[in-house]
């Protein structure tokens, strides 16, 4: 079965400073990987996802995320944190099937001024 | 387009109740599923529909039962309410079931279970 391991539960960085969060994979197959972010109560909303065209992928909110099959990773990066920024994001697989994602533990990121 | 709705919001309920989480979407998807959301546990899936009419268990299945007679609507029901389900739950849809495709979660009910 597909999983995702999130390296860091708590990530902390200055105001315009960089993100990187970090994510693993384990798939027997191609993947499709996702990044969600949910803001303090609120509902999961889709960051970027990397479906098997373009390695590097861009997101929104200036988010983008890079494929690495040698390394089994699809970190989450951003050149320039922002107050908004701060909130948990979960790195996400999908079963080859489309019938479940398994989701990672989480990161929450802290964006102090 | 309202996306994927739910209700209540919130609801309190005593060892034993049931109760019903409703679910709706107006983007006629085909795939629907409910998550619960645990401190430090990510989101576990609870049950799917790829259409009305069929419904399947996830990982995290017992204590609910689902239907899907409907394209749009989805509800999960707590049989025997246990503290173990205090927890928040999502719904979420897609138009397929397919791995390429977004899901779109709602806003999520949070159930304390006393």
């Amino acid at each position: 079965a597909q999983s995702v391991t999130q390296l860091d539960s708590h990530v902390s960085v200055s105001e315009g400073t960089p993100v990187l969060l970090r994510c693993n994979y384990s798939s027997s197959y191609s993947p499709s990987l996702f990044w969600y972010v949910q803001h303090p109560n609120k509902g999961l909303q889709l960051l970027l996802k990397y479906t098997s065209a373009a390695t590097l992928v861009k997101g929104i909110n200036g988010f983008e995320a890079e494929f690495k099959k040698s390394e089994t990773s699809f970190h989450l990066t951003k050149p320039s944190a922002h107050m908004s920024d701060a909130a948990e994001y979960f790195c996400v697989v999908s079963e080859n099937s489309g019938y479940a994602l398994n989701f990672g533990k989480g990161t929450s990121l802290l964006v102090t001024p | 387009n309202a996306g994927v709705t739910q209700t209540p919001k919130f609801q309190v309920l005593k060892t034993g109740q049931s109760m019903t989480l409703q679910c709706a979407q107006d983007m006629n998807h085909e795939y629907m599923s409910w998550y619960r959301q645990d401190p430090g546990m990510g989101l576990r899936l609870i049950h799917y529909s790829v259409g009305a009419g069929i419904t399947d268990q996830g990982e995290v299945p017992n204590g609910y039962n689902v239907s899907r007679s409907t394209t749009e609507d989805f509800p999960l029901r707590l049989l025997s309410a246990a503290p173990s389900q205090t927890s928040v739950y999502f719904c979420a849809s897609k138009y397929t079931p397919s791995s390429y495709n977004e899901q779109f979660f709602g806003p999520g009910t949070r159930l304390t279970v006393l």
